[in-house]
């Protein structure tokens, strides 16, 4: 099966603009979940989905971190605007409702403020 | 807070020897935890769960144990190998929604 897909892989931008990332999970997979990952630092959970509804989003920013799932499938994270702190790498991941804990994640988008 | 901890320092071992990583929580009571590998440049990749009635799992060279007394989780792999070399991850779970991921060790397995 296909994995989880991300893109951009690498983004550039400078404080204040805006980006975006998308993902597409794990065909047939409920859950959704975008991660910040710090240079040094384990995964952070920043919102998850199951199908299009949110169930935690308890840790982003959302003065200017913004997500939808349309249509319980893929995704996107924004961020308007962007600040220097906000440099990392967002991860995307899935998993199935069979085996909710066990989570696939994509490669990532490297996200650079300057 | 939760809290968890697992060795910052990189650990450097020699190939064929068993390396061992450890993963200490506080503040809360995971109902099971799981492990992760992350290579430089990609997505953390699930490796074992086990759950808080278990007290040790296996998977071919791979072996976790977890101590809910001691808040602990012990990661081994035996007959290490140069291309074990990662970060692994662990990522205690209260058996909500959220999973909580340590910083993660870096392992480094010479030939």
């Amino acid at each position: 099966e296909a994995g989880v897909a991300q893109s951009p892989r690498y983004k550039i931008i400078e404080k204040r603009q805006s980006v975006a990332f998308w993902c597409n999970p794990i065909s047939g997979h409920a859950t959704l979940y975008w991660y910040q990952q710090i240079l040094g630092q384990g995964p952070k959970l920043l919102i998850q989905f199951q199908n299009n509804g949110v169930v935690d989003d308890s840790q982003l920013p959302k003065d200017r971190f913004s997500a939808e799932r349309l249509k319980g499938v893929d995704s996107t994270l924004k961020i308007q605007p962007a600040k220097l702190e906000d440099s990392a790498v967002y991860l995307c991941a899935s998993s199935s409702t069979r085996t909710l804990y066990e989570q696939y994640f994509g490669p990532g988008t490297r996200l650079t403020v300057t | 807070s939760q809290k968890i901890e697992q060795n910052s320092e990189a650990l450097n071992i020699q190939e064929g020897k068993t390396a061992t990583l450890t993963c200490n929580y506080t503040n809360y009571s995971p109902a099971y935890l799981q492990w992760y590998r992350q290579d430089p440049g990609r997505g953390p990749v699930f490796l074992l769960l086990i759950r808080e009635n278990e007290k040790e799992k296996r998977k071919e060279r791979l072996k976790v144990t977890f101590d809910t007394t001691l808040k602990q989780s012990l990661f081994h792999i035996t007959a290490s190998q140069p291309a074990d070399s990662a970060t692994y991850l662990c990522a205690p779970n209260t058996g909500g929604f959220k999973t909580i991921f340590g910083a993660g060790t870096r392992l480094f397995v010479k030939a």
